[in-house]
């Protein structure tokens, strides 16, 4: 069955550090991966995305991620973290079929300290 | 483009009664839309996708009777939530795939539902 694992609740990075989020998956085809930001309070925004090609992809806000095959993951990165960046961030993939379902890891809490 | 909105923002109400959330897609046809369900600190959890002029596809466990999906056209998909009780409080978020067949769904900004 599909799935989407990221191992960490949350992680706390100092402002100005570089920042990586870590994102598993299980899928037997090739798989449509995505990174969403949801701020307190708010919907969620798509960063970034997988289909095919270059497996390092470039996304919003300074934002990139690099899809493994080998290590069936796609992890996300940033080079310099903002406060503004704190938020919960969700990796998922979509599950083929007619609708495209998202299967939506659990999410990752990013705090920011000063 | 691809904006999703999602109205009310936030409502109350009371026990017993029933409320309808609305979501649209200002600017984009959307052949599906979602309709998910967001408890405090956790993912979210799908509960039905509906395709316009269909009926819902709900997942395993969530009640249809009680969570009304109508997708009249291809722009608006709405969720009613039927006799409402405290457990249904909750953020609702929907979100719509468009009719280019990309596989990005695009998300409202969510509904908080609490019920007294």
């Amino acid at each position: 069955a599909q799935s989407v694992t990221q191992p960490d609740i949350h992680i706390t990075v100092s402002e100005g550090a570089s920042l990586e989020l870590r994102c598993n998956y299980s899928y037997g085809a090739t798989p449509y991966l995505f990174w969403y930001v949801q701020s307190p309070g708010q919907g969620l925004q798509l960063l970034l995305k997988y289909f095919s090609g270059d497996t390092l992809v470039q996304g919003i806000k300074g934002f990139e991620a690099e899809f493994k095959r080998s290590q069936s993951s796609f992890n996300l990165r940033k080079p310099s973290v903002h406060w503004s960046d704190a938020a919960e961030y969700f990796c998922a993939v979509a599950a083929g079929g007619s609708n495209y379902q998202l299967i939506w890891g659990a999410g990752t809490k990013l705090i920011i300290k000063p | 483009g691809a904006v999703v909105s999602q109205h009310p923002s936030w409502v109350i109400c009371k026990s017993g009664t029933s409320v309808k959330i609305e979501c649209r897609s200002l600017d984009f046809q959307a052949t599906t839309m979602f309709w998910y369900r967001q408890f405090p600190k956790q993912s979210l959890m799908l509960m039905a996708t509906s395709n316009e002029g269909s009926k819902a596809t709900y997942e395993q466990g969530v009640e249809k009777d009680k969570f009304l999906i109508n997708h009249a056209s291809l722009t608006l998909s709405t969720l009613t939530v039927t006799s409402a009780h405290p457990e249904d409080s909750s953020f609702y978020i929907c979100s719509a795939r468009d009719l280019a067949g990309r596989y990005e769904q695009y998300f409202g900004p969510g509904t908080r539902l609490t019920v007294t």
